[in-house]
């Protein structure tokens, strides 16, 4: 267990409004990660963070946006949500250690449908 | 960007039977875990291994970096061992982003 929380574990919305996924660690990891999957795409990197205040796109970062104020918070925002973006989001972590690598641990997912 | 390949897609076998699971990828990296995805949706880290080989109980794996591949070892399955088995790597520029394959769907049948 890597002190990862994601909340809400399951919401269903309606197509254009706003939500907010929080991922939530105890350990201060430097690196978080939101990744969607989805049947038939395995998992795919959306945003990421390196630090507080730090991020950068992934590969499907299209409509998202993320914001990390602190270390142990990393926030994922679907400013309209469409019907496209119903997936399980994962949050993950990791840490870059010298002679250890950069494995990453994942949180338990959520759940979002947008009708 | 790196492509990653999983085969096969999809394995039925008997309890107690032994299983291969392959991973491709498509250019040098220094990152690779295999991953358990259980019934539950749960991502279970299996193992972390860039290169060589690891045991962990029924569990092994080998990642032959030159080549471009990684190989997951399961001995004697047990209904537990269902499930979703996923390969993810990072490459040598950015290995902080993983790139997952499809993953095996691997059924052990009592």
């Amino acid at each position: 267990d890597a002190g990862i929380t994601q909340s809400p574990r399951h919401k269903v919305t309606e197509t254009g409004t706003p939500v907010t996924l929080r991922c939530h660690q105890t350990e201060n990891h430097r690196y978080m990660y939101w990744y969607r999957q989805d049947p038939g795409h395995g998992l795919r990197l959306i945003h990421y963070s390196y630090g507080v205040k730090d991020t950068d796109k992934g590969e499907v970062s299209d409509g998202y946006s993320v914001s990390r104020s602190k270390t142990e918070d990393f926030l994922l925002t679907l400013e309209s949500a469409t019907s496209s973006q119903t997936s399980v989001y994962f949050c993950a972590i990791s840490d870059r250690l010298a002679g250890v690598g950069n494995e990453q641990f994942f949180g338990p997912g959520t759940r979002l449908t947008v009708l | 960007g790196i492509q990653v390949e999983q085969s096969p897609p999809d394995l039925i076998l008997q309890e107690g039977a032994n299983s291969t699971l392959r991973c491709n990828f498509s250019d040098s990296v220094n990152n690779l875990q295999w991953f358990h995805q259980n019934p539950w949706g749960q991502l279970i880290n299996l193992f972390y291994i860039p290169s060589g080989t690891k045991q962990n109980g029924r569990l092994s794996a080998t990642t032959v970096a030159t080549e471009r591949y990684s190989l997951l070892y399961i001995s004697s399955s047990q209904t537990t061992d269902s499930g979703v088995y996923f390969c993810a790597v990072g490459s040598n520029f950015g290995n902080e982003k993983l790139t997952f394959g499809t993953g095996t769907r691997l059924t052990i049948i009592p």
